[in-house]
């Protein structure tokens, strides 16, 4: 069955920490990976995406993610977080010409200042 | 800034109420959807339309429906509002298949069926 995993439903972490979050897929075929993050109060909004090319993908506010194909893994880490970093993540998979995402439960990150 | 817009961010309704979520979108993207947000259970997609008055069931259809007469607007139908349906409902739309291009998301419904 086609599923998405994040492991860490929270994560707590004090500002300057580096980040990293797990995403583990289950989904035949080529995929489209997504993180999507919702500051709280605010809409979801993509983070950054992955196609093809370079696994290593960089997107807005100093995230990344590193797709390892053998892993079936899609992480977003993040070298050193900032109190605005607090939000819910969320990874999605998908192929290209599909209407549907898979989406993962979601992690919430606080980070105190 | 490319907008997706929901009239209403709390709506409190009683069990067997007729309810209306309605979404607007400026971008002209041909694809809008419905989705449902719950905590530990992620994003869940209930209804999504690829042009006007067409339709598609998601993963979870039952007990609502869905309206999309023009390009811009689309419409959450719950037929009788149940407790089950108590939820953050997102609207969403895409430019062509959101496996390319990605969602835009608007900033949600709190729905609250007592």
């Amino acid at each position: 069955a086609q599923s998405v995993s994040q492991h860490n439903h929270h994560v707590i972490l004090s500002e300057a920490a580096s980040l990293e979050l797990g995403c583990n897929y289950s989904y035949g075929g080529t995929v489209n990976l997504f993180w999507y993050v919702q500051y709280p109060g605010q809409h979801l909004q993509l983070l950054l995406k992955y196609f093809s090319g370079d696994p290593l993908v960089k997107g807005i506010k100093g995230f990344e993610a590193e797709f390892i194909k053998s892993k079936f893994s899609f992480n977003l880490r993040k070298p050193s977080v900032q109190w605005s970093d607090t939000a819910e993540y969320f990874c999605a998979v998908t192929s290209s010409g599909t209407y549907k995402y898979i989406f993962g439960t979601g992690t919430r990150l606080k980070v105190l200042a | 800034d490319v907008k997706v817009t929901q009239s209403s961010r709390y709506l409190v309704k009683r069990t067997g109420e007729k309810v209306f979520l309605e979404c607007v979108q400026d971008m002209d993207h041909e694809n809008m959807f419905w989705y449902r947000q719950d905590p530990g259970l992620g994003l869940r997609l209930i209804y999504f339309s690829y042009d006007v008055k067409m339709k598609e069931k998601g993963d979870i259809p039952e007990g609502y429906s869905v309206s999309r007469e023009k390009k811009e607007r689309f419409s959450l139908i719950l037929e009788s509002a149940s407790t089950n349906q108590t939820s953050m409902y997102l609207c969403a739309s895409s430019l062509s298949h959101p496996g390319d291009y990605g969602y835009t998301f608007g900033s949600g419904t709190r729905l609250t069926v007592v």
